[in-house]
C-alpha cells in the first residue's frame, strides 16, 4: 500500500518568515494530495489541495508543490503569522482506494 | 451548514469494558471514514462506508474493533473489549463522493482506557 513519510516532525520560525513542509509518497498511481491543518482539540481542516495534473497551487499566503517523478509534494506557507501555529499533516489518495494515507504531521510554531 | 459532528467527546472506560463511538456526517454526505489518531501520530484508516455497498473494513486492527452505518447517515463504531493501547482519538470524516474529494473531519473522540 502506499507509504506517506512528512519531514520535519517540528518547526519553529519566525513571524513574518516563510515555512517548508516536505513530503514523499511510494505509490506512483497516487493522485491527490491534501494538506490538513490541526489545532488543538480539532479536527484536522483542509487547507489546499492538488492534483496529480497540475505541478503547483497557490491559495493567498499557502502554496503546493508537486513533483510526480521525485514522489515528493511540499506546503509553503509565506509571511507566517501566529494563527499558523498547528500541526500540518499531508496525504495522499491512489485510484481504486478508498481512504487517504497520512504522514506523521509536522508541527508548526510562529514566533511572534 | 453543520459539519460533522462527534459524540462523546471525551470518553473515559476501563479495560475490558465495550465502547460505541457516534459520528453524524455531514447531511447528503454519501461516503464516511473513520480514522484513528494516536499521540503524536498520524491518522490510521480504520473503516470505510459508501451508500449502500459493504463496507471497507481493511483497516480495522482487530476483530474487537465494528462499526455500522445506519440509513445511509450516522455510524457508530463499537471496540468491545477494550485495552490501554485502544487509547487515541478517534477520528470521523465524511465526503460528497469516495477517493479524490475532500474529507471533512469532525472534533474527535478521545478514548482513555484505563
Amino acid at each position: 500500500g502506499e507509504n506517506v513519510e512528512q519531514h520535519p516532525s517540528t518547526l519553529s520560525v519566525q513571524e513574518g518568515d516563510s515555512a517548508v513542509i516536505k513530503c514523499t509518497y511510494s505509490d506512483s498511481a497516487s493522485n491527490y494530495f491534501p494538506w490538513y491543518k490541526q489545532e488543538l482539540g480539532k479536527g484536522p481542516q483542509l487547507i489546499i489541495d492538488i492534483r496529480s495534473n497540475v505541478g503547483e497551487k497557490k491559495d493567498q499566503r499557502i502554496a503546493v508543490t508537486l513533483n510526480k517523478t521525485a514522489k515528493h509534494f511540499s506546503l509553503h506557507i509565506t509571511e507566517t503569522q501566529p494563527e499558523d501555529s498547528a500541526v500540518y499533516f499531508c496525504a495522499a489518495s491512489t485510484t481504486g482506494a478508498n481512504n487517504l494515507f497520512f504522514g506523521t504531521g509536522t508541527r508548526l510554531t510562529v514566533i511572534p | 451548514g453543520a459539519g460533522v459532528s462527534q459524540s462523546p467527546s471525551n470518553k473515559v472506560t476501563e479495560k475490558g469494558k465495550d465502547v460505541e463511538l457516534r459520528c453524524d456526517p455531514i447531511s447528503g454526505h454519501t461516503a464516511l471514514y473513520w480514522y484513528r489518531q494516536s499521540l503524536g501520530q498520524g491518522l490510521e484508516f480504520l473503516i470505510y462506508f459508501q451508500g449502500n455497498s459493504a463496507p471497507d473494513k481493511s483497516g480495522l486492527p482487530s476483530d474487537r474493533f465494528s462499526a455500522e452505518r445506519t440509513g445511509g447517515s450516522v455510524s457508530t463504531l463499537t471496540i468491545q473489549r477494550t485495552q490501554q493501547e485502544d487509547s487515541a482519538v478517534y477520528l470521523c470524516a465524511s465526503s460528497l463522493a469516495p477517493g479524490r474529494y475532500e474529507q471533512y473531519f469532525g472534533p474527535g473522540t478521545r478514548l482513555t482506557v484505563t
